[in-house]
């Protein structure tokens, strides 16, 4: 089965430093690749998602995230942190065909200290 | 289009009751997922549907839980004799058929079981 390893449940960023959460899948094929951020009391939005198509995605609010195959990695970048960008982050694997069942790892909680 | 919808936002009920939650997908899109999140993890997938059909249970879902698309639109999802293990946050997402990688979540319905 396909799935996703996120590593430090909390991460905390001085504002204007750099975001980086760690990302690494478990699958035989390369899959569908995204990240989602949820914010207090709400649903799930999209930043970003790797179909396949070019490597390095960029999303929203600034975010981008590399696609390395030979390290099963899919990590989640931001270069400068805003206060807006404290957050839970999840990365999450679904496979290129079937029933797209989204698996997601176990999240970042994302403190920005001013 | 307002989005996914979920009704209740939150419920509270006593071990022991019938709950059942209601999600409105996207209209057009014919795929539907519930996926089930408890503090400090990611969310699992429980069910999914396409149009009316469910194709898939995770074993998550025990026999407690029943979930329904009637007309291939809205979504019920009902847990009968709550348990205390059954409080967490209940998110619905949809998706369209040509873009089925991409899932759009609702708010979600948080469970209090007492």
């Amino acid at each position: 089965a396909q799935s996703v390893t996120q590593l430090g449940s909390h991460v905390s960023v001085s504002e204007g430093a750099l975001v980086l959460l760690r990302c690494n899948y478990s699958s035989s094929v390369p899959p569908y690749l995204f990240w989602y951020v949820q914010y207090p009391n709400q649903g799930l939005q999209l930043l970003l998602k790797y179909t396949s198509a070019a490597t390095l995605v960029k999303g929203i609010n600034g975010f981008e995230a590399e696609f390395k195959k030979s390290e099963t990695s899919f990590h989640l970048t931001k270069p400068s942190a805003h206060m807006r960008d404290a957050a839970e982050y999840f990365c999450a694997v679904s496979p290129l065909r079937g029933n797209n069942r989204l698996a997601f790892g176990k999240g970042n909680q994302v403190v920005v200290i001013p | 289009d307002t989005g996914v919808s979920q009704d209740p936002r939150h419920k509270i009920t006593k071990r022991g009751q019938n709950v059942t939650f209601r999600c409105d997908p996207i209209s057009e899109h014919n795929r539907l997922y519930w996926y089930r999140q408890t503090l400090g993890q990611g969310p699992e997938f429980l069910t999914y549907f396409q149009n009316e059909a469910q194709l898939e249970k995770s074993r998550l879902l025990s026999d407690r839980f029943s979930a329904e698309r009637p007309k291939g639109s809205f979504s019920t999802l009902e847990i009968q004799r709550t348990e205390q293990g059954d409080s967490a946050m209940y998110l619905c997402a949809s998706s369209h058929r040509d873009h089925g990688n991409e899932q759009f979540f609702g708010p979600g319905t948080r469970l209090t079981v007492l």
